[in-house]
């Protein structure tokens, strides 16, 4: 069984600053990674996912994720956020042998503000 | 784009009702999930379905049903419904192809039951 930890369950974050949301997972055998977000009143969609290859990961507004196998981790990180990144993130895992079967964290909410 | 569909965005029901909560997808996914959202818990997998007619409970099955009668139709069950299944409820779905792993959400249902 996978566990995620998200230990930030609000960050807020002034517009243009950088931003770190953090995420270390719990698994005894191999794992894909995600970030999902969820804005307002929506829906949860893909932001970005590591299945194999480049240990980093892009989305494509600028967010990127670096899965660090030894630390357990998939920090997700921002150089300079914007307004419309106000939302929940979370972060999930699913095992290479049961895929598509997701473990979520319990989310962080990013306020972004002027 | 993929699409998933739940028939209701908000549903307020009494103790004690059968509530119905449907999904639909249109990208002939086979797996389908059910996740309930509360704050400071992330999402928790209720049932998952990898086929028509197959269901597989998740980590919170007690007091939930469901039925896949079709492919693209995915439907929740409240058999006696209880205050404490006031919630967000999201419905997803993906492929069997273990190419990309991706789960498509549904916008949710907002549950209240009193």
């Amino acid at each position: 069984a996978q566990s995620v930890t998200q230990l930030d369950s609000q960050v807020p974050v002034f517009e243009e600053a950088p931003v770190e949301l953090r995420c270390n997972y719990s698994s005894s055998v191999s794992v894909y990674l995600f970030w999902y977000v969820q804005y307002p009143n929506q829906g949860l969609q893909l932001l970005l996912k590591y299945l194999s290859g480049s240990t980093l990961v892009e989305s494509i507004n600028g967010f990127e994720a670096e899965f660090n196998k030894s630390q357990t981790s998939f920090h997700l990180r921002k150089p300079s956020v914007h307004i419309s990144d106000t939302a929940e993130y979370f972060c999930a895992v699913s095992d290479t042998g049961t895929a598509s079967k997701l473990t979520f964290g319990t989310g962080t909410r990013l306020q972004v503000t002027l | 784009d993929v699409k998933v569909t739940q028939s209701s965005r908000y549903l307020v029901k009494r103790t004690g009702e059968k509530v119905f909560l449907e999904c639909v997808q249109d990208m002939d996914h086979e797996n389908m999930f059910w996740y309930r959202q509360d704050p400071g818990l992330g999402l928790r997998l209720i049932y998952f379905s990898y086929d028509v007619k197959m269901k597989e409970k998740g980590d919170i099955p007690e007091g939930y049903s469901v039925s896949r009668e079709k492919k693209e139709r995915f439907s929740l069950i409240l058999e006696s419904a209880s205050t404490n299944q006031t919630s967000m409820y999201l419905c997803a779905s993906t492929d069997a192809s273990g190419r990309e792993e991706t789960q498509y959400f549904g916008p949710g249902t907002r549950l209240l039951v009193l």
